[in-house]
């Protein structure tokens, strides 16, 4: 299985940026298509797909949300960093099943 | 717009199973592969499987495969998820997602709690 490795905590000020990365066991890229997904996760709700494929805005999600990187290396970056955006943020990979989750990154305000 | 509307929380007994639905809206449930993941209690995020509704073709994660079954029905839009031989590391919230940019749109989620 892919393993992804997220650090658990990532503590911030607002207005500032953060910068959140993921790394996975193996590549998740095939040719330049980056299977990296990334959600954000607010207590007792469902996750939400902010990211898709690395660096793909989902529909709706404003443009202080980004994402890059490619092979096993990937970040998302929120800058800048609003309160709303207090949450729990997991990469997940597709590039072959099962499909895989970090551990989650809780963004935290300093 | 699709929306993923799931059942109600359940209590259960352990050694019994339960079987949780997922009604999809906006779109028809055969436009793309429906998953479900799993989270416990203050945990992460695990991904238990997915089937294709459009052929019943399915594909789970190894520690799921004798744990979980995946289900759809075309006529009702709905998908379903059967856990059996509950025990207390089932306790959780479930899941269902789907959509052509992986998992764009996610079901509210379904508490189940396993406890005599």
């Amino acid at each position: 299985d892919i393993v992804l490795t997220q650090s658990p905590v990532l503590a911030v000020s607002l207005g500032q940026r953060a910068t959140i990365s993921c790394r996975a066991s193996q590549s998740v890229s095939i040719s330049s298509i980056n299977l990296m997904h990334w959600y954000q996760q607010k207590p007792g709700q469902q996750p939400k797909l902010l990211i898709y494929r690395a660096s793909n805005l989902a529909s709706g999600i404003p443009a202080r949300f980004s994402g890059s990187g490619s092979g096993t290396d990937f970040t998302l970056t929120i800058d800048p960093v609003q309160a709303d955006d207090i949450a729990a943020y997991y990469c997940q990979q597709s590039r072959e099943s099962p499909f895989t989750f970090g551990s989650g990154t809780k963004l935290e305000i300093k | 717009e699709v929306q993923l509307q799931q059942s109600g929380a359940e209590l259960v007994r352990p050694g019994t199973s339960v079987k949780l639905s997922c009604k999809v809206s906006g779109d028809t449930i055969i436009a793309y592969y429906m998953h479900f993941v799993k989270q416990r209690p203050g945990q992460g995020l695990e991904w238990i499987g997915r089937i294709d509704p459009e052929d019943d073709s399915t594909k789970y994660a190894k520690k799921f495969k004798n744990k979980a079954t995946l289900t759809a029905d075309t006529s009702s839009n709905t998908a379903y998820l059967k856990l059996s031989s509950l025990t207390s590391e089932d306790t959780a919230t479930y899941f269902c997602t789907t959509g052509g940019n992986n998992f764009d749109y996610w079901g509210q989620g379904v508490m189940v709690t396993v406890s005599s």
